[in-house]
């Protein structure tokens, strides 16, 4: 079963927009990390963010963390038509070490 | 620095016939991971293994599928009989416990066809 659900499942923008990605998730957390897969390749991890971490930077990517409201936030700011790609929220359960994966975020970026 | 390798990188076949499919990890990472990704869906872990022994297997439908890590390096995926329900893509991931164990880095998968 999927911990995490990504919203919204589709996202179309121009190049230079910023574009926010949403995930909420079920079960307390040690870790929330993000994925970008571009389309026939595999996986890349982008950030991770634990659990006692609110807010984490990583050039233009900017994740939030409410483990309050068990979600979290993928901003990518200016977007450039090359982060077109789908994106993953991943969580790691307090209680286990394997990584449970989203549905996923298809951000398309128009040039 | 080589990343995940894996083979083949298509494979088509008719129901009810075997397939393999291999991985070769970043080299050091002791850790390794087979998902199944089905169109349009997350990653689903298949089976976990720390160095050649399998210590997460109970996503793997093993009435069907198996899999080998015998000198705790390369890895093996099998399906046999293959169902038309296995068509799908098969990552390969490997981590390192000696930095973080929780960031894993994926090969580009198999798109498995079944026909």
């Amino acid at each position: 079963s999927q911990q995490g659900e990504e919203d919204p499942q589709a996202l179309s923008i121009q190049e230079g927009e910023n574009a926010t990605m949403n995930c909420s998730y079920k079960t307390s957390i040690n870790n929330l990390q993000w994925y970008r897969q571009n389309s026939g390749r595999g996986l890349v991890h982008l950030i991770l963010i634990r659990s006692n971490e609110r807010e984490k930077h990583s050039g233009r990517l900017r994740v939030t963390l409410d483990t309050s409201k068990k979600s979290s936030s993928l901003l990518i700011t200016a977007s450039r038509a090359a982060d077109t790609a789908s994106y993953f929220c991943a969580t790691v359960l307090i209680s286990g070490s394997r990584l449970t994966f989203g549905e996923g975020t298809q951000l398309t970026v128009n040039p | 620095e080589a990343g995940v390798v894996q083979s083949p990188r298509y494979k088509i076949i008719e129901k009810k016939q075997p397939v393999a499919f291999w991985c070769n990890p970043i080299s050091g990472h002791n850790t390794l991971y087979w998902y199944l990704q089905n169109l349009g869906q997350g990653p689903e872990l298949l089976i976990r293994y720390e160095n050649e022994e399998a210590v997460d297997d109970s996503q793997l439908p093993k009435d069907r599928f198996s899999a080998e890590r015998l000198k705790g390096v390369d890895s093996t995926l099998k399906i046999q009989p293959a169902e038309l329900g296995d068509s799908a893509v098969y990552l390969c991931a490997s981590s390192d416990p000696g930095t973080t164990q929780e960031t894993q880095y994926f090969g580009p998968g198999t798109r498995l066809l079944v026909l």
